[in-house]
């Protein structure tokens, strides 16, 4: 049974340019969840996909997007950049929509904005 | 206003030295509170849900327990690979895909 795989482990951009992070769910998980982990800072959710539809939403602009594809694979997309999205970004993939489920995470992208 | 608050935010122990986490959450209804470990580069990795006031859950030398407006991990006799993130998160009920609201974390250091 393999994990949640993230790519790539590590990005650098520069400000105003758009970014497109991708994670494998673990296999049988049918949802997966976007989080991003500021340094020192708990992980804050972005979104969640079920059945290739977007399901809920944090507090997050429109500039992040998102897609899940028929395999449940995973996009997250950001667009102009800013500094302060600069961060670790996080795939979580679970067994359903329910969020009590615990969810598997990836070992994430870090992503850096300058 | 933070919905969870995670303390101490940083912790350093001798081997074999118990303590306990602090997690106090302030939400309208609680659909589920939940313990995830998060060791340095990795993403979280899941320990514990709890669902209401008085249950406790045990895995190995963790222990979680839930009260009404805080929960507590507590860690008996730890040891060096128990040096890690320990994140706190809870769920609000109302329904809705709303993702996991997550503490700062507690930062613990197991010395040998």
């Amino acid at each position: 049974e393999t994990g949640v795989t993230q790519s790539p482990t590590h990005l650098i951009k520069t400000r105003g340019q758009q970014v497109t992070l991708r994670c494998s769910s673990q296999s049988g998980h049918n949802t997966v969840s976007w989080y991003q982990q500021a340094l020192g800072q708990g992980p804050q959710f972005i979104f969640q996909y079920y059945r290739e539809e977007e399901n809920g939403r944090g507090n997050f602009p429109p500039r992040f997007s998102g897609l899940q594809f028929p395999n449940y694979s995973s996009e997250l997309n950001v667009n102009a950049l800013e500094l302060d999205d600069s961060a670790l970004y996080l795939c979580a993939s679970s067994s359903n929509r329910a969020i009590e489920e615990k969810l598997f995470f990836g070992s994430g992208t870090q992503l850096s904005v300058l | 206003e933070d919905q969870v608050t995670q303390s101490p935010e940083a912790l350093r122990l001798q081997e074999g030295e118990s303590s306990s986490l602090n997690c106090s959450y302030t939400v309208s209804g609680l659909r589920g509170l939940f313990w995830y470990r998060q060791d340095p580069g990795k993403g979280p990795e899941f320990l514990f849900t709890l669902y209401s006031a008085g249950e406790e859950k045990e895995k190995e030398r963790l222990k979680a327990t839930l009260t009404k407006k805080e929960s507590f991990l507590h860690i008996t006799a730890p040891k060096p690979e128990d040096s890690a993130t320990y994140l706190c998160a809870v769920q609000e009920s109302g329904g809705g895909a709303d993702g996991l609201t997550f503490g700062k974390g507690t930062h613990l250091i197991i010395q040998p």
